[in-house]
């Protein structure tokens, strides 16, 4: 059974703290990306990774960094949390295009809440 | 970025009755794929469809990749209390590098 795994289903953080979500795939998939999803405004990407250390940003990473040291691993940071980044957080990999089945699968999320 | 286009938006039917929903785009894609979504969890695949005109089935759900590769949609057999969540689409293309391009969703309600 293929498995996307996120380190926190809930986390409660405070305004400029440094935050750290963690996402693990046991498939050996070669993308990994980060999504974040609002009401009303979809799922949005924040940002993708194609390989080990590379990292391309999506449509909003404006006070984000991610970090990708090995396959499995992909880890999105909030340098300095603040409320406008509260969300439910999604992790999704899948492999790379050109290759047979290449579609997304999810972790379970992460709700952050920024107080 | 750019987004498909679902309809309905949200819906609202009878235990029992049959579904269905659809997903356009104004640009072709190679791969299109469907997702469900509980409150407060990750989509789920449902199904997965690689070739232009492919119909696909997983149990009560069928699927089709429309022949003009602008479209597709996802019909329900059958609804029970247990299908009520988001369903996503998502279109992938080489235009689009390697990331995906997801519709808003459709809500689906069942009512007893």
């Amino acid at each position: 059974d293929v498995k996307v795994t996120q380190s926190s289903r809930y986390l409660v953080k405070r305004t400029g703290e440094k935050v750290f979500l963690e996402c693990v795939q046991d498939m050996d998939h070669e993308n990994m990306f980060w999504y974040r999803q609002d009401p009303g405004l979809g799922l949005r990407l924040i940002y993708f990774s194609y390989d080990v250390k590379m990292k391309e940003k999506g449509d909003i990473p404006e006070g984000y960094s991610v970090s990708r040291e090995k396959k499995e691993r992909f880890s999105l940071i909030l340098e300095s949390a603040s409320t406008n980044q509260t969300s439910m957080y999604l992790c999704a990999s899948s492999f790379k295009l050109g290759t047979a089945n290449t579609e997304a699968f999810f972790g379970q999320g992460t709700r952050l809440t920024v107080v | 970025g750019q987004q498909l286009n679902q309809s309905p938006q949200s819906m609202f039917i009878q235990e029992g009755e049959d579904v269905s929903m659809n997903c356009t785009s104004s640009s072709i894609f190679n791969t299109w794929l469907w997702y469900k979504q509980d409150p407060g969890e990750g989509p789920v695949l449902l199904i997965a469809l690689y070739k232009a005109g492919e119909l696909t089935s997983n149990g009560r759900l069928t699927a089709q990749f429309g022949i003009t590769r602008k479209d597709s949609f996802l019909n329900i057999s059958a609804s029970i209390p247990s299908d009520v969540g988001i369903y996503f689409c998502a279109g992938q293309d080489d235009n689009y590098g390697q990331n995906f391009v997801f519709g808003p969703g459709t809500r689906l309600s069942v009512l007893p």
